[in-house]
């Protein structure tokens, strides 16, 4: 039973480049949320897909934007980066957008800003 | 907006011995989830336990239990027969029961410590 899987693990850009950061959710899920971690920090949501929808959008600018295939994979899409982008990126996937649905996280992309 | 507070950056337990970590929220609503998640260096969040408001009955899992004070507005969560693996962040997080709004917020963790 595969888990939540991202790619890629590590990412190094540089300011003003954009980037795009992947997300298959656990088999039998059809909702992805995706949080940003930073350093020392705990994790803020960002936003949530569900239907190929955007549902839920945390206090994140436009530069951040996302997708959801058929398949209910997900992408993240970051548009000129800032230095204070760099952080842990986290996907996490359930099954439907009920609260009673626990979420099962990924193991993150790591993301540098130079 | 609901906010989570963890006032222990960092604590330490011997191996074998049992230890709590402290997390107060607040928020207006009545019915909400409450859940304890592990990030080991691996960075996978784990979760560990989970709490329904509506439920007075404190959680269990194993070694782990929780100390749920609603009125207090206060989550503790209790390792009994601390391991070695047990040594991670641990964050406690808070979830409203209202599906249009069912986001995790995060503390700012805690950091164990397991000595031998």
């Amino acid at each position: 039973d595969a888990g939540v899987t991202q790619s890629p693990t590590h990412l190094i850009k540089t300011r003003g480049q954009q980037v795009t950061l992947r997300c298959s959710p656990k088999s039998g899920h059809d909702t992805v949320s995706w949080y940003q971690q930073a350093l020392g920090q705990g994790p803020q949501f960002i936003f949530q897909y569900y239907e190929e929808e955007e549902r839920q959008r945390g206090n994140f600018p436009d530069r951040f934007s996302g997708h959801q295939f058929p398949n209910y994979s997900s992408e993240l899409n970051v548009n000129a980066l800032l230095l204070g982008d760099s952080a842990l990126y986290l996907c996490a996937s359930s099954l439907g957008q009920l609260s009673n649905q626990p979420q099962h996280f990924g193991d993150g992309t790591r993301l540098s800003i130079l | 907006a609901q906010t989570v507070t963890q006032s222990q950056p960092e604590m330490s337990v011997q191996e074998a011995e049992t230890v709590t970590l402290s997390c107060t929220y607040d928020t207006s609503e009545s019915d909400y989830y409450l859940f304890w998640y592990k990030q080991p260096p691996s960075r996978q969040m784990i979760l560990v336990i989970r709490q329904e408001a509506y439920k007075q009955q404190n959680a269990t899992e194993n070694r782990f239990s929780v100390n749920f004070q609603k009125a207090a507005k206060s989550f503790s969560l209790k390792i009994s027969d601390s391991q070695l693996g047990d040594a991670a962040m641990y964050f406690c997080a808070y979830r409203s029961a209202d599906f249009t709004a069912s986001k995790l917020t995060f503390g700012t963790g805690t950091r164990l410590q397991v000595t031998l």
